[in-house]
C-alpha cells in the first residue's frame, strides 16, 4: 500500500542553519505530496504542494522538489528562524481511498 | 473568513461519560475527516465522511461515532467505550473533486479523568 516515510526527529539546527527535511514515498502512480506544519498546541497548516513530477512547491523561504526517480519530497530552507521550530508532516494523496497517508512528522528545534 | 471551527478547545470529563466535539466549515468543502494526535505522536485517522449523509470509520474508530447531517458539520463523539480516550482532536476538511489537500482546524484537547 501507499506510506510515507520521514527523516526521524528531533532536528536540531541553529538559527541561518541550512535546513532538509527528508520524505521519501511508496505508492501507485504519482500521487499529489504535501508538506504541513504544525506549531505546538495548534492544528495543521498546509506548508506547500506540489502535484506532478518535478513540480516544485514553495512558501515562507520553505521549498520542495517532486522528485519521480528517487520518489522523494525533501523539505529546504536556506536560512532557519527560532520561529520555524515546529513539527513537519509530509504527506501524500492516496488514488486508492480519496486521503492523505501521513508520515510520522519530524519535530525541528532551531536555537538562537 | 473561511476556515474550520473547533469548539471547545479544551474539555475535561468524567470517565463513563460520552462528549461530542463539535467541526464546522465554511468552504463548501465535500470532505470532512476526524484524526487523533497523542503527545509527541502522529495522526491517526478516526473517521471520514466524502458526501453528506454517508461516512467510513478510519483506523481507529471503535469507542466513537459521528453524523454528517449537514455538509458544514461532522461532529465526532466520544463514547464510554473508548479506552483512552484523552488525546487532542483535530478536524479537517478537503474540497474533492480530485484535489487531496486538507484543512485543519485548532483542535480540541479532551482529558477525561
Amino acid at each position: 500500500g501507499d506510506s510515507v516515510t520521514q527523516m526521524e526527529g528531533p532536528v536540531t539546527l541553529s538559527e541561518e542553519a541550512f535546513l532538509t527535511i527528508n520524505c521519501t514515498y511508496t505508492a501507485t502512480g504519482y500521487p499529489s505530496l504535501f508538506w504541513y506544519v504544525q506549531y505546538p498546541g495548534e492544528g495543521l497548516q498546509l506548508l506547500l504542494k506540489a502535484t506532478k513530477a518535478d513540480d516544485k512547491g514553495s512558501n515562507k523561504g520553505f521549498e520542495a522538489t517532486y522528485r519521480k526517480e528517487t520518489t522523494s519530497f525533501h523539505l529546504e530552507k536556506g536560512s532557519v528562524q527560532v520561529s520555524d521550530s515546529a513539527v513537519y508532516f509530509c504527506a501524500l494523496g492516496s488514488y486508492s481511498n480519496y486521503q492523505l497517508i501521513w508520515g510520522a512528522g519530524t519535530k525541528l528545534i532551531i536555537k538562537p | 473568513d473561511g476556515g474550520i471551527t473547533q469548539s471547545p478547545k479544551y474539555l475535561f470529563r468524567k470517565e463513563g461519560q460520552n462528549v461530542t466535539l463539535s467541526c464546522e466549515q465554511n468552504l463548501n468543502h465535500d470532505a470532512m475527516y476526524w484524526y487523533r494526535q497523542d503527545p509527541g505522536q502522529g495522526l491517526r485517522l478516526i473517521y471520514y465522511s466524502q458526501i453528506v449523509n454517508d461516512f467510513q470509520k478510519g483506523d481507529i474508530a471503535e469507542g466513537y461515532s459521528v453524523s454528517r447531517e449537514k455538509k458544514e458539520s461532522f461532529p465526532l463523539t466520544v463514547t464510554s467505550a473508548q479506552k483512552n480516550p484523552t488525546a487532542f482532536y483535530l478536524c479537517a476538511s478537503s474540497p474533492g473533486g480530485g484535489r487531496y489537500e486538507q484543512y485543519f482546524g485548532p483542535g480540541t484537547r479532551l482529558t477525561v479523568t
